[in-house]
């Protein structure tokens, strides 16, 4: 069964620095793709990253960059030069298959708090 | 463009009563699906949509029944609500020619089973 695992229910950073938010996954599917999404307090959600399984290079997406450790089943969020707008929860998700309306399941979330 | 709408907004139903969430999608998507966000919690897919005429269960579909009207459409119905489907509803749709992968929600909808 698929599985997604954010372990960080919060996280603090200094605006300018750098931080990760770790997601784990666990699926059977060789086939599958893992996003990143923002929601900030208004409640929308925001598409932010896209990876898919088969990809070679780590998706990248202005300040966002997603390093993905396929061996260990790894996909984490990286922000880099925090913005005090970047305070929000922070899912990861994936879907199994590569194309089309395939199944999708999401995380529990991060909250990360950007400091002044 | 609208992108992904969803009606009503806020919604306050007793226990017992139906009720039918609306979505509508123009972005010639193929596949749609709904969502329910508990507190605190990430989203749950209770059905979706691959493509019109299609329909499949996803995590959570207990309690909950859909349409997939035409391809712009896909409804939610609640046929006898609890205080269990106390929750925010969302919509989204994938599948355009530009990304095919994510996936555009809709604003949400905020339902209270009182």
């Amino acid at each position: 069964a698929q599985k997604i695992t954010q372990t960080q229910p919060g996280m603090f950073v200094q605006e300018k620095e750098a931080v990760t938010l770790d997601c784990t996954y666990d699926t059977s599917d060789p086939s599958y793709g893992l996003f990143w999404y923002k929601q900030p307090s208004s409640g929308e959600m925001i598409f932010l990253i896209y990876q898919g399984s088969y990809d070679q290079q780590n998706a990248t997406e202005g300040r966002y960059s997603l390093n993905f450790q396929k061996a260990r089943k790894s996909a984490n969020l990286v922000i880099s030069a925090s913005q005090l707008g970047d305070s929000a929860m922070y899912f990861c998700a994936m879907r199994e298959g590569h194309t089309g309306g395939f199944k999708t399941i999401f995380g529990a979330g991060t909250r990360l708090f950007v400091k002044a | 463009n609208a992108g992904v709408t969803q009606t009503p907004k806020f919604q306050v139903l007793k226990t017992g009563q139906s009720m039918t969430l609306q979505c509508a999608q123009d972005m010639n998507h193929n596949s749609m699906y709904w969502y329910r966000q508990d507190p605190g919690m990430g989203l749950r897919l209770i059905y979706y949509s691959a493509s019109e005429g299609t329909t499949d269960k996803g995590e959570v579909p207990n309690g909950y029944n859909v349409s997939r009207l035409n391809k712009r459409e896909f409804s939610l119905r609640l046929e006898s609500a609890a205080p269990s489907q106390t929750s925010v509803y969302f919509c989204a749709s994938s599948g355009g020619q530009l990304s095919e992968h994510e996936q555009y929600f809709g604003p949400g909808t905020r339902l209270t089973v009182t």
